[in-house]
């Protein structure tokens, strides 16, 4: 199957610092990835998705100016938390959708993000 | 929007036993996956399965579009099954996945 990978797995930062998180399919080529947040014991929330040269299309609720994604190329999307703070430590976790086919989506391994 | 429930919420089960796990949702999909969250947080794709029956091992699932309704049966339950299956539908006009609420697995050795 399609491999995602998400760099850092673990992240703590002090409260005001920016974070970036990476995303890369490394085997196919993604011209949409997703943003999502879970919270302990609940669902998967999409934060926002990502098309390849274009702008993000974000979720109702989620701030843009707050989560700054790009995603440059076909094979990387990165998310940038903007002047964290502690209501934003969260698992974060990115999907890319294979270009040709059937709109299968596969998952990166996460990014826990506290934020002191 | 969509809506998908999952049931049963939680399910202990005892190793070696079978399981049945449902997804309804509410509308037409283009697609659906099943997926199992393993504890250390990675979504492993299970099945991509917008219609009929699959198999892979001990799981395998089946969904009736029709009737907007997927069910994903675990037999031989191992301790490593253990975990949150959620499945999650796709409709093109969305042009994204919508989660279902999940169930929590735990196999008791």
């Amino acid at each position: 199957g399609a491999v995602v990978s998400q760099h850092p797995s673990r992240v703590i930062c002090k409260s005001g610092t920016s974070v970036k998180i990476e995303c890369r399919s490394l085997d196919f080529q993604a011209t949409t990835m997703f943003w999502y947040r879970q919270f302990p014991k609940q669902s998967l929330m999409l934060m926002a998705t990502s098309n390849e040269g274009s702008k993000a299309t974000y979720e109702q609720g989620v701030e843009k100016d707050k989560f700054l994604i790009n995603h440059a190329s076909l094979t990387l999307s990165t998310l940038t938390v903007t002047s964290a703070h502690p209501e934003d430590s969260s698992f974060y976790i990115c999907s890319a959708r294979v270009l040709a086919g059937q709109n299968e989506q596969f998952f990166g391994p996460g990014t826990r993000l506290t934020v002191l | 929007g969509i809506q998908v429930e999952q049931s049963p919420p939680d399910l202990i089960l005892q190793e070696g036993a079978n399981s049945t796990l449902r997804c309804n949702f509410s509308d037409s999909v283009n697609n659906l996956q099943w997926f199992h969250q393993n504890p250390w947080g990675q979504l492993i794709n299970l099945f991509y399965i917008p219609s009929g029956t699959k198999q892979n091992g001990r799981l395998s699932a089946t969904t009736v579009a029709t009737e907007r309704y997927s069910l994903l049966y675990i037999s031989s339950s191992q301790t490593t099954d253990s975990g949150v299956y959620f499945c999650a539908v796709f409709k093109a006009a969305g042009n994204k996945l919508t989660f279902g609420g999940g169930t929590r697995v735990l196999v008791k050795p």
